[in-house]
């Protein structure tokens, strides 16, 4: 079975500049999330959806970031335009709701390291 | 407040010697508590989880963890390192009652000396 695919896997761009992650999670896996990784800290949760609808995005900075899951398939987050500051791994995992289950393993990708010079 | 606390940023143990990595958590509701790991440029793998089950949880690689509430800890422990474990460790928790949302420590890193 395939795991979290994401891409690209390293990005450098310029400040002010835009920028795209994209995210394909396992497949039959109805959540998805996204998180931001600084420097030698632990990930924290950006957006999380439940299928197309966006559940929690209370930690996504919404005047420069946006993030879409059509379908309730793959996902994308944007970035535009990009600070210096957001130089950062960006997580997508994915997890699947089993009723019978009192938690639902989060599956992480490789993440996409974004440097903004 | 909800959280999870790493104690150490940094530990260094001899191939062969035990491991044991601190953390502590704090939660109004009762936690389900993780620990995963990162090894450079792969994602984060899960090495095992307590929810509410035994309280002594064991993973995969020959690791443990020991859920204690009246300390609110759940340190992993290895008995003997092996030079493949160097790696980020991260202690996480769902902590407002099941909802999904990890809670991740600052991690810490195990070096692994021959």
């Amino acid at each position: 079975e395939a795991g979290v695919v994401q891409s690209p896997r390293y990005k450098i761009i310029e400040k002010k500049q835009p920028v795209a992650f994209w995210c394909n999670p396992i497949s039959g896996h109805n959540t998805l999330y996204w998180y931001r990784q600084n420097l030698g800290q632990g990930p924290e949760l950006l957006i999380r959806y439940e299928n197309e609808e966006a559940v929690d995005d209370s930690q996504l900075p919404k005047d420069r970031f946006s993030a879409e899951r059509l379908k309730g398939v793959d996902s994308t987050l944007k970035i535009q335009p990009a600070e210096l500051g957001d130089s950062a791994v960006y997580l997508c995992a994915s997890s699947s709701r089993s009723w019978d289950s009192n938690y639902n393993e989060q599956f992480f990708g490789p993440g996409t390291r974004l440097t903004v010079l | 407040a909800q959280s999870v606390t790493q104690l150490d940023s940094h530990v260094s143990v001899s191939e062969g010697t035990p491991v044991l990595l601190r953390c502590n958590y704090s939660s109004s509701y009762s936690p389900s508590l993780f620990w995963y790991v990162q090894h450079p440029n792969k994602g984060l793998q899960l090495l095992l989880k307590y929810t509410s089950a035994a309280t002594l949880v064991k993973g995969i690689n020959g690791f443990e963890a020991e859920f204690k509430k009246s300390e609110t800890s759940f340190h992993l422990t290895k008995p003997s390192a092996h030079m493949s474990d160097a790696a980020e460790y991260f202690c996480v928790g769902d902590l407002s009652g099941n909802t999904g949302k990890l809670i991740f420590g600052q991690g810490t890193t195990l070096q692994v000396k021959p």
